[in-house]
C-alpha cells in the first residue's frame, strides 16, 4: 500500500544550523509528494510540493527533490531560524488519485536562539 | 487570504453522546474532506465529499460517522455514539480543483470522557 515515513523527532537545532528532515515513501508510479507544515496553534500549511521525479520543490529557503531512485522527498533549508519552529509533516497523493492525502506522522522542530 | 475555518477550536464531549464538528470551507471551493489525527499518530484521511455527495472514505469512516453540507458555506462531520478512541484532532480541508492543493483549517481537538 502507499505510505510515508519520516525521521522521528524532535528536531533540535540552533539559529543558523543546517536542517534535513528524511522523508521516504512507498507508493505505486509517481505519486505526487509534498511538505505541510503546523504552526503552533494552527492548521496544516501546505510548504512546497513536487509532481514528477527530480522536480524540486522549494518555499520560504525550504527545498524538497523528488528522488525516485531512493523513492525519498527529504527536507533541506541552509540557515534554519527560530520561527520556522514548527511540525513537519512528509505526505503524499497517489497516482492518478485526486483525493486523499496521505500523511507521514510529522516531526517536530525546535530552534534555538 | 481566504481560510477554512472550523469551529469549536475544542470539543468536550461525554462517551457516547453525539458531536458535530463544523467548517466552513473556503468559498469557491467544491472539494471537502475530513482528516484526524490521534494524539502522537498520522494524519489519517477519512473521508471526501464533491458535488454532494462522498467521493471517498476510509475504513475508519464507519457507519458511526456522516458528513453534510446543508447549506452553501458549512460542511459538517457527525459521530454517533461516541467512543473513547474517537478523541483526536480533526481537520478539514478543501479545494477548488482537481489538481489544486487542499487548504486547512486549524483542526477541532476532540476529547471524549
Amino acid at each position: 500500500g502507499n505510505s510515508v515515513t519520516q525521521m522521528e523527532g524532535p528536531v533540535t537545532l540552533s539559529e543558523e544550523a543546517f536542517l534535513t528532515i528524511n522523508c521516504t515513501y512507498t507508493a505505486t508510479g509517481y505519486p505526487s509528494l509534498f511538505w505541510y507544515v503546523q504552526y503552533p496553534g494552527e492548521g496544516l500549511q501546505l510548504l512546497l510540493k513536487a509532481t514528477k521525479a527530480d522536480d524540486k520543490g522549494s518555499n520560504k529557503g525550504f527545498e524538497a527533490t523528488y528522488r525516485k531512485e531512493t523513492t525519498s522527498f527529504h527536507l533541506e533549508k541552509g540557515s534554519v531560524q527560530v520561527s520556522d519552529s514548527a511540525v513537519y509533516f512528509c505526505a503524499l497523493i497517489p497516482m492518478n488519485r485526486d483525493d486523499k492525502i496521505i500523511f507521514g506522522k510529522g516531526t517536530r522542530l525546535h530552534i534555538l536562539p | 487570504e481566504p481560510e477554512v475555518t472550523q469551529t469549536p477550536s475544542h470539543q468536550v464531549t461525554q462517551m457516547g453522546q453525539e458531536v458535530i464538528l463544523r467548517c466552513v470551507p473556503i468559498s469557491n471551493h467544491l472539494y471537502f474532506y475530513w482528516y484526524r489525527q490521534i494524539l502522537g499518530q498520522k494524519v489519517e484521511f477519512l473521508v471526501s465529499f464533491y458535488n454532494n455527495e462522498i467521493s471517498e472514505k476510509s475504513e475508519i469512516f464507519d457507519d458511526q460517522f456522516s458528513v453534510e453540507r446543508p447549506d452553501g458555506s458549512n460542511f459538517t462531520l457527525k459521530i454517533r455514539s461516541t467512543k473513547l478512541e474517537d478523541s483526536a484532532m480533526y481537520f478539514c480541508a478543501s479545494k477548488n480543483g482537481r489538481d489544486q492543493p487542499q487548504h486547512f483549517g486549524d483542526g477541532t481537538r476532540l476529547s471524549i470522557l
